[in-house]
């Protein structure tokens, strides 16, 4: 069946390092592509989404690719900041949402 | 402002209780879902409806009762054959493209 598979956290930076965290996925057809931030004790917010090969989704400094070569949609940041600390999840749509495990970031002053 | 609203925002039940907790939306939209939340495993889908009066079982349905009779409301109960229902509950709809839109979550403790 469908899936998704990202790293596993937590993912401990300090403030202004570089971000990546990891996401595959298995899934026939072609799905949409996204990225869920949750903060402590909330709901989830979208972050960004790719409908389609080769889309970059990008939001808050944040940016993913769809690449269907390689079945990935990592998360990258350029330089991170304390308020990024959250619960960050990787995404699938096809008939219904399936969400990877969720990556804790932690950033650091 | 359009969104989904749960409450309570904390639940305690006690064990052999049904508890119901409650999700309503302004957003129009057609499709509501229920996703179960546990540390380390991600969210994993109880049940969803498309359509008023209509709901289909998730992955992990077992223990678990929703109803559907109006657009705006997607409660779902929590009965007592569910064998561990301490867990973040998060409710969410869908426009009939493919955007999701998720609650705050309600966080259920059985004592």
């Amino acid at each position: 069946g469908d899936s998704v598979t990202q790293m596993e956290g937590p993912v401990t930076l300090s403030e202004e390092a570089f971000l990546t965290i990891n996401c595959t996925y298995t899934a026939t057809g072609y799905p949409s592509l996204f990225w869920y931030v949750q903060y402590p004790g909330e709901g989830l917010q979208l972050l960004l989404k790719a409908t389609k090969a080769d889309d970059k989704g990008s939001n808050k400094g944040f940016e993913a690719t769809y690449r269907k070569e390689t079945t990935s949609f990592h998360l990258e940041k350029g330089s991170v900041q304390v308020s990024d600390s959250a619960v960050y999840f990787c995404a699938l749509l096809t008939d219904k949402l399936i969400f990877g495990t969720g990556t804790r970031l932690q950033v650091f002053p | 402002d359009g969104g989904i609203t749960q409450s309570p925002k904390y639940l305690f039940r006690k064990e052999g209780q049904n508890v119901t907790l409650s999700c309503e939306q302004n957003l129009n939209h057609d499709a509501m879902y229920w996703y179960r939340q546990d540390p380390g495993q991600g969210l994993r889908l109880i049940y969803y409806s498309q359509i008023v009066n209509d709901f289909q079982k998730g992955d992990i349905a077992e223990g678990y009762s929703v109803s559907r009779e109006k657009k705006e409301s997607f409660p779902l109960t929590v009965t007592s054959a569910q064998k561990n229902p301490t867990a973040f509950y998060l409710c969410a709809s869908r426009d009939s493209i493919w955007g999701y839109t998720f609650g705050s979550g309600t966080r259920l403790t059985v004592v």
